[in-house]
């Protein structure tokens, strides 16, 4: 079981390039979570999916989208990156209802030049 | 929304001795506090958790406490080793659907 696995590990991009982040879960989770994480800001929560077909935004959703066409995967897209988008991105799952914890992927670096 | 406070920022302590951590929140209604380990690299951990029905919960070398009236809860280390050393991060939620989180607090265990 390989548990939530994110690609690429990390990405150089040109600002104005469209981009996806791809995350895929084996646990069957029903919810699944994007985050962004900044020096001195800690973790701060972007979208989010309660079940697949469903999709929420987050605390700081803007220039991001995602989509839930199953339980499994659950990308995030740049359409336009902008380089305050440079930051370590990671996805997250859990047994949606309940209060039980998340379980976080390895991490996407993506540099926004 | 939620706003979740974490101190301190950085945290030395001698190998053997004991670490503290405190985060401060502003949603009465949060009834779900995780606490998160993350080493260089990698994405963070759960290593303990506390709902808000409990007062304090152990697990070894750790224990977390809440108190739900002044509305802050803490992460306790004891016995502290070097692979202890990494951020920790506190949380809080009360839907499940948004989960806030603390800015980290870098321990650095001295051997």
């Amino acid at each position: 079981i390989a548990g939530i696995t994110q690609a690429p590990t990390s990405q150089i991009l040109a600002a104005g390039r469209r981009m996806t982040l791809r995350c895929t879960q084996d646990m069957r989770h029903n919810a699944m979570y994007w985050y962004r994480q900044d020096l001195g800001l800690g973790l701060r929560l972007i979208h989010y999916s309660n079940t697949a077909g469903t999709t929420g935004k987050g605390e700081v959703p803007d220039g991001y989208s995602v989509s839930r066409a199953n339980t499994d995967d659950f990308p995030l897209t740049l359409a336009s990156a902008v380089p305050s988008q440079t930051s370590v991105y990671f996805c997250a799952s859990r047994v949606s209802g309940s209060t039980d914890t998340q379980y976080f992927g390895p991490g996407t670096r993506l540099t926004v030049l | 929304g939620e706003n979740v406070e974490q101190h301190p920022s950085t945290l030395s302590v001698q190998e053997g001795d004991s670490a503290v951590i405190k985060c401060t929140y502003s949603d009465s209604a949060s009834n779900y506090f995780p606490w998160y380990k993350q080493e260089l690299g990698k994405g963070p951990q759960l290593i303990i958790d506390i709902r808000s029905n409990v007062g304090e919960k152990k697990d070894q070398r750790i224990a977390v406490t809440l108190n739900k009236t002044a509305k802050h809860f803490s992460l306790h280390i004891t016995e502290t080793q070097p692979e202890d050393s990494a951020v920790y991060f506190c949380a809080a939620s009360r839907t499940g659907n948004q989960f806030y989180f603390g800015t980290g607090t870098s321990l650095t265990v001295i051997p």
